[in-house]
């Protein structure tokens, strides 16, 4: 069971390049969800999916696109980067909503930089 | 919309003592509050959530948090501080519609042997 994973764990864009996080997790949970990290901001959250084929966004969503094709996987794409979406991304899953009775398992994260 | 505050960016105690790591939240409905806490280079991990009940919640490596409803706080104590304590701590709260998780800025512990 590797729980929720991540890749690629460091990245450096340039302005303008597009590119895709990837998150996958073997628990069979519905709900995902894209987080950013930055120093004292906590984490903001980007969209989320609460399930197979439904997405909605978040907090920070705009520069970001999501889908979910299958319960698995929940892949985050940046479609022209920018010095701004320089953070720490992590993916997080759980068998409900994330503010109800069930725990987030989070990731490792990705530390992107866009130079 | 609902909102976290974690006033202190950074906690010192010296292991063995007590500590104490403050949360104030603002919602709209009834809260639902959450710690949870993040080792170097790692993911965040969950440590206790108050739903209902008690108002004094236990968590996890001996982790316990009192929710405080006319102070609106959620501060995270545990009576005997380790040196492997020391991480980022945040507090959330959830959204009216349940389906989100809004954090706190983190505060930093650092236990000194």
């Amino acid at each position: 069971n590797a729980g929720v994973t991540q890749t690629p764990k460091f990245q450096v864009l340039k302005t303008g390049q597009s590119m895709t996080l990837q998150c996958a997790q073997d628990m069979n949970h519905e709900y995902m969800s894209w987080y950013r990290q930055d120093p004292g901001m906590g984490l903001r959250l980007i969209h989320y999916s609460v399930g197979a084929g439904i997405t909605d966004q978040g907090e920070v969503p705009n520069g970001y696109n999501v889908s979910r094709s299958t319960t698995e996987d929940f892949p985050l794409r940046l479609l022209s980067a920018a010095p701004s979406q320089t953070s720490v991304y992590f993916c997080a899953s759980s068998y409900g909503p994330a503010g109800g009775l069930y725990e987030q398992f989070f990731g490792p994260g990705t530390r992107l930089t866009v130079l | 919309a609902q909102s976290v505050a974690q006033p202190e960016d950074q906690v010192n105690v010296a292991e063995g003592n007590p500590l104490t790591v403050k949360c104030t939240y603002s919602v709209s409905g009834n809260p639902y509050l959450f710690w949870y806490v993040q080792y170097p280079n790692r993911g965040l991990q969950f440590l206790l959530k108050y739903i209902t009940g008690d108002n004094l919640v236990k968590g996890s490596y001996g982790f316990e948090a009192e929710f405080n409803k006319s102070q609106t706080s959620f501060h995270l104590k545990k009576p005997s501080a380790l040196v492997s304590d020391s991480a980022l701590y945040f507090c959330a709260v959830r959204d009216d519609a349940g389906n989100m998780l809004t954090f706190g800025g983190g505060t930093r512990l650092m236990v000194k042997p």
